[in-house]
């Protein structure tokens, strides 16, 4: 199976950027490296993926290392709504969607 | 878009009778929905995958006939805990996601925590 490592926890003071690490040194070629969230007492949230290029949404940006062993999620100015687990999944098919404890991310006012 | 709906969001049953969780993909069709179970503290564990008109595929240790699971439209899947007792108690998380060829982006709903007394 597809594994992921994250720190357990990092904290980020309000507005400022968070850079939350991923490594995937197990990636395969066809994986899709998936960021979820999830805030206390509720269900995860889609934050954004991506196979090979950054990729940027409304929520965040992801960077892809050249290699693809690694990835991070970049939360461009942390608000006190951004504290939760953050996910970081490989997956492809459907085959190896997999939760790891994740890296709680707790931001300071 | 790709709003999934789960309810109830808490439930609260005696130990021995059976609840059902339903969950909704109010905006999109779902070709595989998934049901996830979490403890205090920790990580989502995958329960079971279905797919519409078909039985669902159970993870290893967790009990198809105490977990009862329909898919029976593209919309809407059911969880039913069967003579339900205190070590089932948890958060029951469910979630959709549309064919997509090897991308598979799920979305969740908000959960249902059961409490059994």
């Amino acid at each position: 199976d597809a594994k992921t490592t994250q720190p357990n926890s990092m904290e980020s003071n309000e507005e400022e950027p968070v850079h939350l690490p991923c490594n995937h040194s197990t990636i395969s070629g066809t994986d899709y490296i998936h960021w979820y969230r999830q805030l206390p007492s509720q269900g995860p949230e889609y934050v954004i993926h991506g196979l090979t290029s950054n990729v940027n949404n409304r929520m965040a940006s992801l960077a892809i290392a050249e290699d693809r062993k690694s990835s991070t999620l970049i939360l461009h100015r942390a608000t006190l709504r951004d504290a939760a687990v953050y996910y970081c999944i490989l997956d492809n098919y459907g085959q190896n969607f997999v939760f790891g404890p994740g890296t709680r991310l707790s931001v300071l006012p | 878009g790709a709003v999934v709906s789960q309810h109830p969001s808490r439930v609260i049953c005696k130990s021995g009778t059976s609840v059902k969780i339903e969950c909704r993909s109010l905006d999109f069709q779902a070709t595989t929905m998934f049901w996830y179970r979490q403890f205090p503290k920790q990580s989502l564990m995958l329960m079971a995958t279905s797919n519409e008109g078909s039985k669902a595929t159970y993870e290893q240790g967790v009990e198809k006939d105490k977990f009862l699971i329909n898919h029976a439209s593209l919309t809407l899947s059911t969880l039913t805990v069967t003579s339900a007792h205190p070590e089932d108690s948890s958060f029951y998380i469910c979630s959709a996601s549309q064919d997509r060829g090897s991308l598979n982006i799920q979305y969740f709903g908000a959960g249902t925590r059961l409490s059994v007394l």
